[in-house]
C-alpha cells in the first residue's frame, strides 16, 4: 500500500498568514493526489485533484503543486475559515490512501 | 445537484453486522464515471478508505476489512450499502458515503457521515 506522509501534523498561524502543507508518497503517483478540508463535526471537502485542480467552488487562495512523492498545498493568505483540518490523498492504485491530517489552528 | 444521505443504526452490538444505506440523489447511480464508496473516520482520528462499487466493474476494499465488508447497489431505489460484519469496538467511527469521481480520481461528493457505536 502506498503510505502518505503529511507534515507539519498541526501547525498555529494567524489570519492573513501564507500557509504550506506538504504531503510525502512512499512511492511515485504522478500526479494522483487530491487535497480535503474537514471542520470538525463535518464532512471532508475537496479542495484540490489532480495535485493542482482546483475544485469548482473552492476559494481560489488555495493552490496544490507537486507530481511524483512530494506535494504541497499552499492557502496564500489564511481566513478566519480556513481553520480546520487537512487531508492528502492518492488514487494511482488501491488501495486508496489518505495522509494523517493536518489541523491549522488559530495562533 | 448530486447529494448523499446515510441512514443507519446509531448503535450496534458487538460480534452483530454493521448495516448502513446512502440514498442517492440529483443523478443515477448507473452512471459510469462514479464508483460509490464508503470512508469511516474513527473517534479523534483519519480518513480510512473502507470500498467502492462502481456500476460496472469489480468492487474494491481495503484488505483490512475484505473478510467482514460487502458494498453493493441498488438501482431499483438509487442507492448503496454497506454491511461490516462481526464488528468490534474498533469499528466505531463516524462513517461516511461518498462518490469517487473516476474522472478527478477523488471524492467530490460526501454525505453528512453517521455515528455508529459498537457496544454492547
Amino acid at each position: 500500500d502506498i503510505q502518505l506522509t503529511q507534515s507539519p501534523s498541526f501547525l498555529s498561524a494567524s489570519v492573513g498568514d501564507r500557509v504550506t502543507i506538504t504531503c510525502r508518497a512512499s512511492q511515485g503517483i504522478s500526479s494522483y493526489l487530491a487535497w480535503y478540508q474537514q471542520k470538525p463535526g463535518r464532512a471532508p471537502k475537496l479542495l484540490i485533484y489532480a495535485a493542482s485542480t482546483l475544485q469548482s467552488g473552492a476559494p481560489s487562495r488555495f493552490s496544490g503543486s507537486g507530481s511524483g512523492t512530494e506535494f504541497t498545498l499552499t492557502i496564500s493568505s489564511l481566513q478566519p475559515e480556513d481553520f480546520a483540518t487537512y487531508y492528502c490523498q492518492q488514487l494511482i492504485n488501491y488501495p486508496v490512501t489518505f495522509g494523517g491530517g493536518t489541523k491549522v489552528e488559530i495562533k | 445537484q448530486l447529494q448523499l444521505q446515510e441512514s443507519g443504526p446509531g448503535l450496534v452490538k458487538p460480534s452483530e453486522t454493521l448495516s448502513l444505506t446512502c440514498a442517492v440523489s440529483g443523478a443515477s447511480i448507473t452512471t459510469t464515471t462514479s464508483y460509490w464508496s464508503y470512508i469511516r473516520q474513527p473517534p479523534g482520528k483519519g480518513l480510512e478508505w473502507i470500498g467502492s462499487v462502481p456500476y460496472s466493474g469489480s468492487t474494491k476494499y481495503n484488505s483490512s476489512l475484505e473478510s467482514r465488508v460487502t458494498i453493493s447497489l441498488d438501482t431499483s431505489k438509487n442507492h448503496f450499502s454497506l454491511k461490516l460484519t462481526s464488528v468490534t469496538a474498533a469499528d466505531t467511527a463516524v462513517y461516511y458515503c461518498a462518490r469517487l469521481s473516476s474522472n478527478h480520481d477523488a471524492f467530490d461528493i460526501w454525505g453528512q457521515g453517521t455515528v455508529v457505536t459498537v457496544s454492547s
